[in-house]
């Protein structure tokens, strides 16, 4: 059964502060994906991680990929309140995207 | 370049009655997605079309759910009769066929009383 996991399922953090999200995929995933999806919007594509040990970085966030353990992490650093959001990661095995349950994170002031 | 869009945005109807939502995907797009998201979790698949061919729809309740891709552009996800169990946000989602990424329309949150 393909399996994504992800933890923690909720996270508050203070504006500052720096912590990782991570994600278990139980597949040989062919690629995997990170998004962000703000309260009843739908989801933004952040990164997209196509080999092991890739690594990707957009401001805040940086995302990694080790194939070989079967994690992908979200790093967030010096989190801000624009960072609130729930996040996802997918894995694409198979032509199918298969989701996370997603991290709900909201930075406090 | 426009995005994916999807009608309506929002649905209520009463438990029983029948409901449609509709998907017009970004131009050139060939595949397209359709998605169900429960409260709280990630999405879940519920059927791939490549052009107008439904290549993976193993996870559709076919006693009640139905979707076609008329001339391999447009989509509709229909349901008939609507349950309790059915309220969720539906999305779509589209790409090309060789593309990494896929884009996600705002979706339609239905809610069945």
């Amino acid at each position: 059964e393909l399996k994504v996991e992800q933890n923690p399922l909720f996270l508050s953090m203070q504006e500052g502060k720096n912590y990782t999200i991570y994600c278990n995929y139980s597949t040989t995933s062919d690629r995997l994906y990170w998004y962000r999806q703000d309260p009843g919007k739908s989801l933004e594509s952040l990164f997209v991680l196509l080999s092991n040990g890739a690594v990707k970085q957009e401001g805040r966030l940086m995302a990694s990929l080790d194939t070989k353990a079967r994690l992908s992490t979200l790093h967030i650093t010096a989190a801000v309140h624009d960072l609130s959001a729930t996040y996802f990661c997918a894995d694409f095995t198979g032509n199918q995207f298969y989701f996370g349950t997603g991290t709900s994170l909201t930075v406090i002031p | 370049e426009a995005g994916v869009v999807q009608s309506p945005r929002y649905k209520i109807i009463e438990k029983k009655q029948p409901v449609a939502f509709w998907c017009n995907p970004i131009s050139g797009h060939n595949t397209l997605y359709w998605y169900r998201q429960n409260l709280g979790q990630g999405p879940e698949l519920l059927i791939r079309y490549e052009n107008e061919e439904a290549v993976d729809d193993s996870q559709l309740p076919k006693d009640r759910f139905s979707a076609e891709r008329l001339k391999g552009v447009d989509s509709t996800l229909k349901i008939q009769p609507a349950e309790l169990g059915d309220s969720a946000v539906y999305l779509c989602a589209s790409q090309y066929t060789s593309g990494i990424e896929q884009y996600f329309g705002p979706g339609t949150r239905l809610t069945v009383t």
